[in-house]
């Protein structure tokens, strides 16, 4: 089956700097790239998804890059802010179907003032 | 808020016993996937409905078993619990089951088994 590998599992940035996760999978055949962040206390809330058929996709601070020749994903936060403090968990999915979404061990981002 | 409403927000139960957690999805959403969250195996899905209809497995023990009801609520028993099911159960919710169709997550219901 799928094996998403996440790094690193903990990152300290300064606010302002910038935050980069980077994420691996396994299956040449998914094609479907979620980002969840999770607060303490809730569950997780999807803030940007990248398909296949997609190298790169941005949404104001957050942009997800793609290769698919070398099966890794990464997240980018640019002008990092306390608020981005949280989990972050990438996931792929084979077929993009949710069901099949096999996620990565998470990435507790601190950002500090 | 995602929309997704998840009842109780905490249990704590003793093992032996079963329990029921319940999940609302959000408005017009067909679709419901159960996850589980512990520390050692990140997020694993569990098993989804779909309209009514059983549509997928994951790792779901057989001591556990899901529904979902006419009106599109879901509720996930586990029996028998074993202190290793001490976790936090996660419902998401989408509107359809394909691949334009993003999960959204409730909050949760934290299961402490002593």
């Amino acid at each position: 089956g799928e094996n998403v590998e996440q790094h690193p599992s903990t990152l300290s940035v300064q606010e302002g700097d910038s935050a980069v996760i980077k994420c691996t999978y396994s299956d040449s055949a998914s094609n479907y790239f979620p980002w969840y962040k999770q607060e303490l206390g809730k569950g997780p809330q999807l803030i940007i998804d990248i398909r296949s058929n997609v190298g790169e996709k941005k949404d104001q601070r957050i942009a997800v890059t793609l290769n698919k020749t070398a099966k890794h994903f990464s997240l980018h936060i640019t002008e990092t802010q306390p608020e981005d403090s949280a989990v972050y968990f990438c996931a792929a999915s084979i077929g993009g179907s949710a069901r099949q979404l096999t996620f990565g061990s998470g990435t507790q981002l601190t950002v500090l003032p | 808020d995602s929309g997704v409403t998840q009842t109780p927000k905490h249990l704590i139960t003793a093992t032996g016993q079963r329990v029921t957690l319940r999940c609302s999805p959000r408005s017009g959403d067909l679709s419901v996937y159960w996850y589980q969250q512990s520390l050692d195996q990140g997020l694993q899905f569990l098993i989804q409905y779909y309209n009514g209809e059983e549509r997928a497995k994951g790792n779901i023990l057989e001591r556990f078993s899901a529904q979902q009801f006419p009106d599109l609520h879901s509720e996930l028993n586990l029996s028998s619990l074993e202190l290793g099911d001490s976790a936090l159960y996660f419902c998401a919710s989408s509107v359809v089951d394909e691949a334009n169709s993003p999960l959204h997550f409730g909050n949760g219901t934290r299961l402490t088994v002593t």
